[in-house]
């Protein structure tokens, strides 16, 4: 039961081009989004994140969009850089006293330069 | 100010032996996670601490697994006996609290169980 999926393994873009994340999710329930990034031999670093009550976040070059009727959210990088190649997860929240997170399986990003 | 810390970085080991993983978390953080990561997955988490109690073990395999946390502050889990499956990376995370705050991961142990 994978409630969190991102169905593209991977990504390649160029230098200076936006790179769009998908995620969709099937729980009506969670009441955060975040994506994570991750760099090999690393554990995941918190880059963005989304409120269920929010459409759209903006940090920088990081915009996360959340569309609840279609319980879909993007992550979009623009302009794409050489060192946004990693591998991004997208989590969600449960509400509630936890802050349990379901992560997605994970897209690997390759920017070219 | 100091991330989470882990050990040991990677770990090689027979099935059926028994396997220790040691997590130290951001200073003054009251909750700690141990997810488990297995190749081509995301993160799933095992288990939760709130201080020294535990908040959420739902997904712990508890036949194999344990985890403490003693003093509310280092954490171990520990696999016993370890199986094939139980090849992944074992990351610990932390955050200050519970509710709204963000977890932050240490490196990870690779456990490989030939």
């Amino acid at each position: 039961d994978q409630q969190v999926k991102q169905n593209s393994p991977s990504l390649s873009v160029q230098e200076g081009r936006i790179s769009i994340l998908n995620c969709d999710y099937t729980n009506s329930m969670f009441d955060y989004f975040l994506w994570y990034k991750k760099y090999p031999a690393e554990g995941p670093t918190f880059l963005i994140s989304i409120s269920s009550i929010k459409d759209k976040n903006e940090d920088g070059r990081f915009t996360v969009f959340l569309n609840k009727s279609a319980k879909h959210l993007s992550l979009h990088i623009v302009p794409s850089q050489p060192g946004d190649s990693a591998v991004y997860f997208c989590a969600a929240r449960l509400g509630g006293a936890t802050n349990k997170l379901i992560f997605g399986t994970g897209t690997l990003l390759a920017v070219q330069p | 100010e100091a991330g989470v810390a882990q050990s040991p970085r990677y770990k090689i080991i027979e099935k059926r032996q028994s396997v220790a993983f040691w997590c130290n978390p951001i200073s003054g953080h009251a909750t700690l996670y141990w997810y488990q990561q297995i190749l081509g997955q995301g993160p799933k988490l095992l288990i939760q601490f709130q201080n020294n109690g535990v908040v959420d073990d739902s997904q712990l395999p508890k036949d194999r697994f344990s985890a403490e946390r003693l003093k509310g502050v280092d954490s171990t889990l520990k696999i016993q006996p370890a199986k094939l499956e139980d090849s992944a990376v074992y990351l610990c995370a932390s955050s200050f609290f519970t509710t709204t705050d963000t977890q932050y991961f240490g490196p990870g142990t690779r456990l490989t169980v030939l």
